[in-house]
């Protein structure tokens, strides 16, 4: 069965730290894609990124990074310097590479930047 | 690009009229567009895959007959909630399938609708 853990329910940071969202999955699938998706106050979820199970290189996007560990099921997502903006629901999924295009969705972390 | 729309953003019914929501791409053709329902502070529950052309799956304990889709075309698929009870207040999300090399598609989701039912 595939599964979708994100442990942490919400998270609270003041301006300008960093802050590390964490996402552990469960899959007996040896190729699959992880992603990660914004859901700001708005709604809309907004694509951050994906990444396939044979690409393990971290991958660094301005103020966001991305830690891909298969070796204990992670990937994990790091923001350096949070900003106010960065409050959202931030979720991680994972899909199949074979079959249904499906998603499973892991559960959501609520993250709230203080000024 | 990959953006994907919907109609309307809110909208609040009386209990018994049904409402039709709208999923658009607006730059790229879209075969499989899924539809999800989304509870306060919680995470996206899918509720069926649309196909273009085809009968749409649902997911286990979705009334097929309560939530209609249609996806009429490669970039329009519509849900409506027939006989809308208070129960199917929610918020309503689409997303449509960008294609990508082999199974490399990744979902771009809609703006979500708030169904408000009276």
């Amino acid at each position: 069965a595939q599964k979708v853990t994100q442990a942490q329910t919400e998270i609270s940071v003041v301006e300008k730290e960093d802050v590390t969202l964490d996402c552990v999955y469960e899959t007996r699938d040896t190729t699959y894609y992880l992603f990660w998706y914004k859901q700001p106050p708005s709604g809309e979820l907004v694509f951050l990124i994906r990444r396939n199970s044979f690409d393990e290189q971290n991958e660094i996007s301005g103020r966001y990074s991305w830690n891909f560990q298969k070796s204990t099921s992670s990937f994990n997502f790091t923001i350096t310097a949070s900003q106010v903006v960065d409050s959202a629901v931030y979720f991680c999924a994972l899909n199949r590479a074979s079959g249904t295009y499906k998603y499973i969705f892991g559960t959501g972390t609520r993250l709230k930047v203080l000024a | 690009g990959a953006v994907v729309s919907q109609h309307p953003s809110r909208v609040i019914c009386k209990s018994g009229t049904s409402v039709k929501i709208e999923c658009r791409s607006l730059d790229f053709q879209a075969t499989t567009m899924f539809w999800y329902r989304q509870f306060p502070k919680q995470s996206l529950m899918l509720m069926a895959t649309s196909n273009e052309g085809s009968k749409a799956t649902y997911e286990q304990g979705v009334e097929k007959d309560k939530f209609l889709i249609n996806h009429a075309s490669l970039t329009l698929s519509t849900l409506t909630v027939t006989s809308a009870h208070p129960e199917d207040s929610s918020f309503y999300i689409c997303s449509a399938l960008l294609p990508g090399q082999g199974h490399t598609d990744t979902q771009y989701f809609g703006p979500g609708t708030r169904l408000t039912v009276l």
